[in-house]
């Protein structure tokens, strides 16, 4: 059972370069998200989606792109990479957006944008 | 809006030392309550949780109290191995909105 599986796990940039990091779990999870990690702020949420289809904005979405097409996959795409931008991301996946649900994490990806 | 306060790390103890991180939150209703931790080089894993007044959530000899009055969520654990290094996290989720994090606590056990 892999869980959530995020891809790469390492990335270096340019800044204007455009990626996208890419989730996939195999839960059959309706609800997923994105977070990004930085020293001193703990993990703010990007980009969630509650089903296919469906996509909403969290604390800071500005620079980043999601969609969702399928239940799998929630790929987080970086339109003009900025150095504000360098980060660990990563993808949470849970059953539905119930109160008590868990959330499940991928194992991160590390971008740094030069 | 819904927040999460956590005492500043970093944390050291000794090995077999008492453990208490400390978590206090904000928000409407009546939220369901977390710690999460993150080992070096990996993603978060729940450790424990609690989804009403009074529930005591316990994992891997932590626990922590749901404390609807003084709107606390300390983590404990009595005797801390150097395995227990590593970042925790307090987070809360109320409703259907998306789940909130404390800032994390460092906590480093010496042998």
């Amino acid at each position: 059972n892999a869980g959530v599986t995020q891809t790469p796990k390492f990335q270096v940039l340019k800044t204007g370069q455009s990626m996208t990091l890419q989730c996939a779990q195999d839960m059959n999870h309706e609800y997923m998200s994105w977070y990004r990690q930085d020293p001193g702020m703990g993990l703010r949420l990007i980009h969630y989606s509650v089903g296919a289809g469906i996509t909403d904005q969290g604390e800071v979405p500005n620079g980043y792109n999601v969609s969702r097409s399928t239940t799998e996959d929630f790929p987080l795409r970086l339109l003009s990479a900025a150095p504000s931008q360098t980060s660990v991301y990563f993808c949470a996946s849970s059953y539905s957006g119930g109160q008590g649900d868990i959330q499940y994490f991928g194992a991160g990806t590390r971008l740094s944008v030069l | 809006g819904d927040s999460v306060t956590q005492m500043e790390g970093p944390v050291t103890l000794s090995e077999e030392a008492f453990l208490t991180i400390n978590c206090t939150y904000t928000a409407t209703g009546y939220p369901s309550l977390f710690w999460y931790v993150q080992y070096p080089g990996e993603g978060l894993q729940l450790l424990l949780k609690a989804t009403k007044a009074d529930d005591k959530g316990s994992n891997k000899g932590f626990e922590a109290t749901y404390r609807k009055e003084t709107t606390s969520f300390h983590l404990e654990k009595g005797s801390v191995q150097v395995s227990d290094s590593a970042v925790y996290f307090c987070a809360l989720r109320a409703g259907n909105t998306p789940l909130v994090f404390g800032k994390g606590t460092r906590l480093s056990v010496i042998a």
